[in-house]
């Protein structure tokens, strides 16, 4: 079964660093989406993409946040100057269809820490 | 705001007991609602869902949920639960035809022992 793989698993950095997780979705899916977990806290959304386009953000997503697509196979979030509080587990996820109107796929995290 | 309430943070259950985990969300409008289940070490995995039509739906691994409106509830159960279901357990929402992002609850750990 086809799934969603993020690189890398794990990442260190330290605080002002400029990190990129990297995210392959599903082959066929045409919308892509960010998510991230804080410790102890929810999933929250941070982005959608779609078409080479953002199609919706959260007010998380400030201009220290960009996607881009570079491929055709790779979806890529970057931190541009991280903070502590940018820790979290961050999630990519891919759908068919709108996330509305069809399920989305979720790859396994990339857990950051800011030092 | 729009949010989703679980209420039960961890749920600890012997081995063939039943489970219901409690999923509430605030939002007038109509909604798509989904359990996703965390296993230990992997990704979420979607459990069920439900869009349209019948209220109860049924998932993956012997897991239903029903849909109450009324209630604004979407409560997940399995008549008997195994060692295998240990996991953490998120539902989520989304507002139809509004937006791509889903709203998550900040999910149940279930412990289930032998």
């Amino acid at each position: 079964e086809p799934e969603v793989t993020q690189t890398p698993s794990h990442q260190v950095t330290q605080m002002g660093q400029e990190v990129i997780l990297r995210c392959v979705p599903i082959s066929n899916h045409l919308y892509f989406y960010w998510y991230r977990q804080i410790l102890g806290q929810k999933v929250e959304f941070l982005v959608s993409f779609y078409n080479n386009e953002i199609s919706e953000k959260s007010e998380i997503f400030d201009d220290q946040f960009s996607v881009e697509r570079p491929d055709g196979s790779n979806f890529t979030l970057k931190i541009r100057s991280t903070k502590l509080e940018d820790s979290a587990m961050y999630f990519c996820a891919s759908s068919v269809l709108a996330g509305g109107l069809e399920t989305q796929y979720f790859g396994p995290g990339t857990r950051l820490l800011v030092l | 705001a729009q949010s989703v309430s679980q209420h039960n943070h961890h749920v600890i259950l012997s081995e063939a007991a039943s489970l219901e985990l409690g999923c509430n969300y605030s939002y007038g409008g109509t909604v798509n609602l989904f359990w996703y289940v965390q296993y230990p070490g992997q990704h979420l995995q979607l459990l069920l869902k439900y869009f349209s039509g019948d209220p109860l739906v049924k998932g993956i691994k012997g897991f239903e949920a029903e849909f109450i409106k009324s209630k604004f509830s979407f409560n997940l159960r399995k008549p008997s639960v195994q060692w295998s279901d240990t996991a953490e357990y998120f539902c989520a929402v989304n507002l139809q035809y509004n937006t791509d992002k889903l709203i998550f609850g900040t999910g149940t750990r279930l412990q289930v022992f032998p």
